[in-house]
């Protein structure tokens, strides 16, 4: 049973350009949410994503936009990138909030963004 | 806002005992929960309490009390391979969703 996967791992942008995260959620999980994880600090949540609508949203700019497919898999896109955008992209899925006792997410291992 | 603190780094011997603390300013919430994260990979959930008082799964225990805002994580038997971060996290009412709100996280580091 494949877990989450996310892609790239890695990835090198430049100031000003604009990047696309994708996501495959673990098998039977139909709620994807991605999260930024500075270095050295927790998980910051981005945005959540279910039945291909944006949920629930964290404190991040218009920038941060992203998408879900019928298939539940999902993008993250961030546009005009800054240096601050430098981070640790996690994707994390799950089942309904109202299907679980603890909410428990299942991230996948993440994509690292460095923006020069 | 919503903040949950956590010592920066931890440190202890192979075999012996360690607790790691939360503390939070939240407005209501489902549950505390615990993640581990080793260096370049995936959070992983470790355990989960919706009431006050303690949850035992394996060698981890968590602890949540609500009244006084706190809650902890105590691993026993410690190995090597519990060198890792440590985050908790809360679910926020209302809410259908899992939107988590994570703690700053405690880096452990486990010496022979």
């Amino acid at each position: 049973d494949a877990g989450v996967t996310q892609s790239p791992t890695h990835l090198i942008k430049t100031r000003g350009q604009q990047v696309t995260l994708r996501c495959s959620p673990k098998s039977g999980h139909d709620t994807v949410s991605w999260y930024q994880q500075a270095l050295g600090q927790g998980p910051q949540f981005i945005f959540q994503y279910y039945e291909e609508e944006e949920r629930q949203r964290g404190n991040f700019p218009d920038r941060f936009s992203g998408h879900q497919f019928p298939n539940y898999s999902s993008e993250l896109n961030v546009n005009a990138l800054l240096l601050g955008d430098s981070a640790l992209y996690l994707c994390a899925s799950s089942r309904p909030a109202r299907h679980t006792v603890t909410g428990e997410l299942f991230f996948g291992e993440g994509s690292r963004l460095t923006v020069l | 806002g919503q903040s949950l603190e956590q010592p920066s780094e931890v440190t202890a011997v192979e075999g012996a005992i360690v607790q790691i603390n939360c503390t939070y300013q939240t407005s209501g919430f489902y549950g505390l929960s615990w993640y581990q994260q080793h260096d370049g990979g995936a959070p992983t959930f470790l355990s989960y309490n919706a009431l006050d008082g303690l949850e035992e799964t394996g060698r981890f225990s968590s602890f949540l009390s609500r009244s006084d805002s706190y809650g902890y994580l105590l691993l026993q038997e410690l190995q090597m391979k519990d060198s890792a971060s440590y985050f908790c996290a809360v679910r926020l009412y209302p809410g259908d969703t899992d939107k988590l709100i994570f703690g700053t996280g405690t880096r452990l580091q486990v010496f022979p």
